[in-house]
């Protein structure tokens, strides 16, 4: 049972553009989802988060949005840049868990 | 500041050996989480430790794996015996519990098992 999906494997962007990073989850009782970036050899560094009474958190370059109806949540990264090229989780948990339930990742190309 | 620190990096053993692993998290962080995470997939929760209790240990194998805390802070992972199935990368993360759902990982150890 896939709580979290990432459905797209892979995503190749051109430097400059938009990179849109997309998560869907069956649990309505997830309240809290984080994004991770992960590069080889090392470990998930955490990127941003948002928490379900929110729609929108921003930080920078890296912009999470939240759709509690379509139970779908998606990472914008404006403007993509070559070091952004990695393997990117979406993980959610809810109040009480404090376990995190990841997605399968999606792998993200910066092309120059 | 320090991250989470584990050791080793990396490991090769043989079926039917011992392998442990060890995890040093974030100073002042009492909750510690070991995942597992297999190629192409997202970290799966083993066990989780709030100070030197394990609060979840569901999905940890415990016939093969066993996990220790000791003094809430450090923590060791171990596999007796290891099996093929097991090669894969262990992830150490701490947090600070109740007070921040986010959670910091170290770098992890890649197991291989022949």
């Amino acid at each position: 049972d896939q709580q979290v999906k990432q459905n797209s494997p892979s995503l190749s962007v051109q430097e400059g553009r938009i990179s849109i990073l997309n998560c869907d989850y069956t649990n309505s009782m997830f309240d809290y989802f984080l994004w991770y970036k992960k590069y080889p050899a090392e470990g998930p560094t955490f990127l941003i988060s948002i928490s379900s009474i929110k729609d929108k958190n921003e930080d920078g370059r890296f912009t999470v949005f939240l759709n509690k109806s379509a139970k779908h949540l998606s990472l914008h990264i404006v403007p993509s840049q070559p070091g952004d090229s990695a393997v990117y989780f979406c993980a959610a948990s809810y109040e009480g868990a404090q376990k995190l339930v990841f997605g399968q990742g999606t792998r993200l190309t910066i092309n120059p | 500041e320090a991250g989470v620190v584990q050791s080793p990096r990396y490991k090769i053993i043989e079926k039917k050996q011992p392998v442990a692993f060890w995890c040093n998290p974030i100073s002042g962080h009492n909750t510690l989480y070991w995942y597992l995470q297999n190629l192409g997939q997202g970290p799966e929760l083993l066990i989780r430790y709030e100070n030197e209790e394990a609060v979840d240990d569901s999905q940890l194998p415990k016939d093969r794996f066993s996990a220790e805390r000791l003094k809430g802070v450090d923590s060791t992972l171990k596999i007796q015996p290891a099996e093929l199935g097991d090669s894969a990368v262990y992830l150490c993360a701490s947090s600070l519990g109740r007070a921040s759902a986010t959670q910091y990982f170290g770098p992890g150890t890649r197991l291989t098992v022949l």
